[in-house]
């Protein structure tokens, strides 16, 4: 069992560019979500997804987009990278409500430079 | 005011001690409460979390909540220098369906 992979794990973009980080789960699990960590700020939640066909902003979502692509995948878009973008991102998924937690994957190390 | 806050540490404790974390939390709405640890350079991992008032112990792991202080513990007995780590404290509010971490506590097992 992968639980939740992302990918890339590391990725340098410069000022302007854009990307997709990919996020898979395979424990059939309705809610998935996107943080970034900064440290000293610990994690912030960019955007979540609920359940399928559904997505919804967090505490920092802007210059972010995603895309629930099907129940396993939820993609997060930097259209235009900015240095301020610089971080670790967090994919992680639960069962609705949270009850017993998220599981993170193992996270993208981004540099905006 | 944050939502979640804990003492961003290091704290220290000798090899075989009882290690204390705090977190307190602003949310009275708040239902649940989750510890989760974090190596450096890893991803958070799930250790705990704890619905009702009073203690709930798992291994050498014990999480204690007060919601009436707005408050939420985590002791770690027999302390072992792979326990160090980043500790997050997480809370879930009342009104709303996600996650709110404290930046997070870290613990240093010396020797």
């Amino acid at each position: 069992n992968a639980g939740v992979t992302q990918t890339p794990k590391f990725q340098v973009l410069k000022t302007g560019q854009s990307m997709t980080l990919q996020c898979a789960q395979d424990m059939n699990h309705n809610s998935m979500y996107w943080y970034r960590q900064d440290p000293g700020m610990g994690l912030r939640l960019i955007y979540y997804s609920a359940s399928e066909g559904t997505t919804d902003k967090g505490e920092v979502p802007n210059g972010y987009n995603v895309s629930r692509l099907n129940k396993r995948e939820f993609s997060l878009r930097l259209e235009s990278a900015a240095p301020s973008q610089t971080s670790v991102y967090f994919c992680a998924s639960s069962e609705p409500r949270q009850l017993e937690g998220l599981f993170f994957g193992s996270g993208t190390q981004l540099s905006v430079l | 005011q944050k939502e979640v806050e804990q003492n961003s540490g290091p704290l220290s404790v000798p090899e075989g001690a009882i290690a204390s974390l705090n977190c307190t939390y602003s949310d009275r709405g708040s239902q649940s409460f989750f510890w989760y640890r974090q190596y450096s350079g890893k991803s958070p991992e799930l250790i705990m979390f704890i619905y009702s008032n009073g203690d709930k112990e798992d291994g050498r792991f014990t999480a204690q909540l007060n919601k009436a202080s707005q408050y939420v513990s985590l002791l770690i007995r027999d302390s072992q220098p792979s326990d160090s780590a980043t500790y997050l404290c997480a809370v879930l509010s009342g009104g709303y369906n996600k996650l709110i971490f404290g930046a997070g506590t870290r613990l240093a097992v010396h020797p």
